[in-house]
């Protein structure tokens, strides 16, 4: 079965750091993969998508992930954490069959920014 | 181009109640699947329509319906209310059922609270 799992639940980083949120997937064909944002009271806005196409994606707000399937990973990474950026993050993969939208969620990680 | 609506954006009712949560996709878009959110489960997918028809149920009790309308608009609905049922629900909508191809917008949520 399809599933991800992201490590840590809680990030914190200092404005201008580097920004590492961590997805690891399990999949028996090759994924499609999503990160996506929350603010809070609000639903979710896709960052960017892996389909197997780059395996380097760029995505909105200077985002981007690299697919790394010998790790079997996603992480998504930005070089330089705005406070804007504060917010919960997503990682997905699609559920398997062309055929569904169904995603399949990690728990999410909080990105806190300080200034 | 609007975005996908959901309504009520809140709703608080008691145990035992029914509730009927209402989500209009995006214009053109015949593709909905509903979420729940909670912080002890995450993001579990309820259900997904396409074309009037269901096409994929996520692991919910029966009490947990749905329907999708000519027009594309979905509703769910949730009988016998109880506590757990408090979360916030999602619906996202995509042109079609693509696997992840077409990207998925997500609405608001409605934020149900069961006394």
């Amino acid at each position: 079965a399809q599933s991800v799992t992201q490590l840590g639940s809680h990030v914190s980083v200092s404005e201008g750091a580097l920004v590492l949120l961590r997805c690891n997937y399990s999949s028996s064909v090759p994924p499609y993969l999503f990160w996506y944002v929350q603010y809070p009271n609000q639903g979710l806005q896709l960052l960017l998508k892996y389909t197997s196409a780059a395996t380097l994606v760029k995505g909105i707000n200077g985002f981007e992930a690299e697919f790394k399937k010998s790790e079997t990973s996603f992480h998504l990474t930005k070089p330089s954490a705005h406070m804007s950026d504060a917010a919960e993050y997503f990682c997905a993969v699609s559920d398997l069959g062309g055929a569904t939208n169904k995603l399949i969620f990690g728990t999410g990680t909080l990105l806190a920014v300080q200034p | 181009k609007a975005g996908v609506t959901q309504t009520p954006r809140y709703l608080i009712k008691t145990r035992g109640q029914q509730v009927t949560l209402s989500c209009s996709p995006i214009s053109g878009h015949r593709s909905v699947s509903w979420y729940q959110q909670t912080p002890g489960q995450g993001l579990q997918f309820l259900f997904e329509y396409f074309s009037e028809t269901q096409r994929n149920k996520g692991n919910f009790p029966g009490r947990f319906s749905g329907r999708q309308f000519s027009n594309s608009r979905s509703e769910m609905n949730v009988s016998t209310l109880e506590l757990g049922d408090s979360a916030l629900y999602l619906c996202a909508s995509s042109l079609v059922a693509s696997g992840g191809a077409y990207e998925q917008f997500f609405g608001p949520g409605t934020r149900l609270t069961v006394l």
